[in-house]
């Protein structure tokens, strides 16, 4: 079983529209969870950080829930510049190495 | 706010050629990465620096090596290039454990 795991997607949504992915973790232990996203051929920028209590940010909304080991990633009133990869990361506390990266998840907005 | 600096932005090498690549950050963070990513594929860590004076393995090391010059400096040197090598590769740093990577733009490397 994969540390990160997410759906590869594509998802294909049109503008306007609400999309979540989900974003499962193996290692218990895990304590810092973020979200970024990756346009083609881009860097990985930092999307938000997600916290125990869930937290928002504009249209974004992240949720985290230990007792299943996932965290997820809520998208409202899409627009066509969400169009991106969106990179799950996992970070267990203890180590400066352990970063985990999800494979990445695919949302194309239409028109 | 420069962030994370890369150098160059783009390489074409010959098989066998040796290159560093150079990554610098101002933020004085503590950890610093490696990562290299194929097209389609995810990242994939090469080597990493938690704190200055310190250098581990990744994930795919070989073919690779790496200098923690100061806190600031991060190279990434192909010794022997080979077109296995051909990638996008990122530099990226945060301050500790707990905290987000910053990444910078990368350098597409191409080895003929």
């Amino acid at each position: 079983r994969k540390e990160v795991e997410q759906d590869p997607g594509p998802f294909n949504v049109p503008e306007g529209a609400t999309v979540a992915f989900n974003c499962t973790y193996s290692n218990s232990a895990s304590q810092s969870f973020f979200w970024y996203r990756q346009d083609c051929r881009k860097e990985p920028k930092l999307l938000m950080s997600v916290y125990s209590s869930g937290n928002e940010d504009g249209r974004f909304t992240a949720q985290l829930n230990r007792a299943s080991q996932y965290i997820s990633l809520l998208i409202r009133d899409s627009k066509l510049s969400d169009s991106a990869t969106y990179l799950c990361v996992v970070s267990p506390y203890s180590s400066a190495s352990k970063i985990i990266f999800g494979s990445g998840t695919r949302l194309s907005i239409r028109p | 706010n420069a962030g994370v600096t890369q150098t160059p932005k783009f390489q074409v090498l010959k098989t066998g050629q040796s290159m560093t690549l150079q990554c610098a950050q101002d933020m004085n963070h503590n950890s610093m990465y490696w990562y290299r990513q194929d097209p389609g594929m995810g990242l994939r860590l090469i080597y990493y620096s938690a704190s200055e004076g310190t250098t581990d393995k990744g994930e795919v090391p070989n073919g690779y090596n790496v200098s923690r010059l100061n806190k600031r400096e991060f190279s990434l040197r192909l010794e022997s290039a080979a077109p296995s090598q051909t990638s996008v590769y990122f530099c990226a740093s945060r301050p500790g454990p707990d905290q987000p990577q910053h990444f910078g733009d990368g350098t597409r490397l191409s080895i003929l």
